[in-house]
């Protein structure tokens, strides 16, 4: 059974960091582009990142490039999101999920999330 | 950057109704359009790959409809469980990867 954990998410003051983490189980994990999604409360959803399986390729939002870094452990089966500079509108629920094959960037297999509170 | 426009907001049905949900895109994303149901509380859930592929272990009553810019999920007969927040998602030209803004179905 696909299990994504995510964990990491909590109350950060604005300017502030956080390393996001998303723990990957029953499928073959470093096969798999990986992406970040969010959603701010009450609000729709919003792509952030996604990772290639093995080749270390990124992609960002614009809202996001040059504050936030994907990465991924393969030995360890888990996907991260370092956050930097936090700002107000990156709180949100952050969800890590699964494509659903090879590079046919549809998810099927979602967190439940962890939420993110950017406030002072 | 592709703009996928969800119609319409909120839909209210009843239970054993037909629901039509629409998705047009500001160009054509071939047929690369996904569609997804969100309850409270929980994750989304992928419903339609391809524009008209059900995902594993989505009922029958679920299909998808469309290509190029306008595309339709249709619901053919309600469930009690159906009513949610349905978004559609389009990986034709990325980044970025768009979501539509959502379409609430409420019951009547």
């Amino acid at each position: 059974e696909v299990q994504l954990l995510e964990s990491g998410g909590g109350l950060e003051q604005p300017g502030g960091s956080l390393r996001l983490s998303c723990a990957a189980s029953g499928f073959t994990f470093s096969s798999y582009v990986m992406t970040w999604v969010r959603q701010a409360p009450g609000e729709g959803l919003e792509w952030v990142s996604t990772i290639s399986g093995t080749d270390g390729r990124t992609w960002y939002a614009d809202s996001v490039k040059g504050r936030f870094t994907i990465s991924r452990d393969n030995s360890k089966n888990t996907l991260f999101l370092q956050m930097n500079s936090l700002r107000a509108e990156d709180t949100a629920i952050y969800y890590c999920a699964k494509v659903r094959r090879d590079h046919d960037v549809d998810f099927d297999y979602w967190g439940r999330g962890t939420l993110v509170t950017v406030s002072s | 950057e592709i703009v996928l426009t969800q119609s319409p907001a909120t839909l209210s049905l009843s239970p054993g109704e037909r629901a039509t949900l629409s998705c047009r895109a500001s160009q054509s994303v071939s047929s690369y359009l996904a569609w997804y149901q969100q309850k409270p509380g929980q994750a989304p859930r992928l419903l339609i790959y391809d524009a008209s592929n059900r995902a594993t272990g989505i009922p029958a009553r679920f299909s998808g409809s469309g290509s190029g810019t306008d595309f339709t999920l249709t619901i053919s007969s309600l469930e009690p469980e159906d009513f949610a927040v349905y978004y559609c998602q389009q990986r034709s030209t990325w980044p970025p990867i768009t979501f539509g803004q959502g379409t609430r179905l409420e019951i009547k």
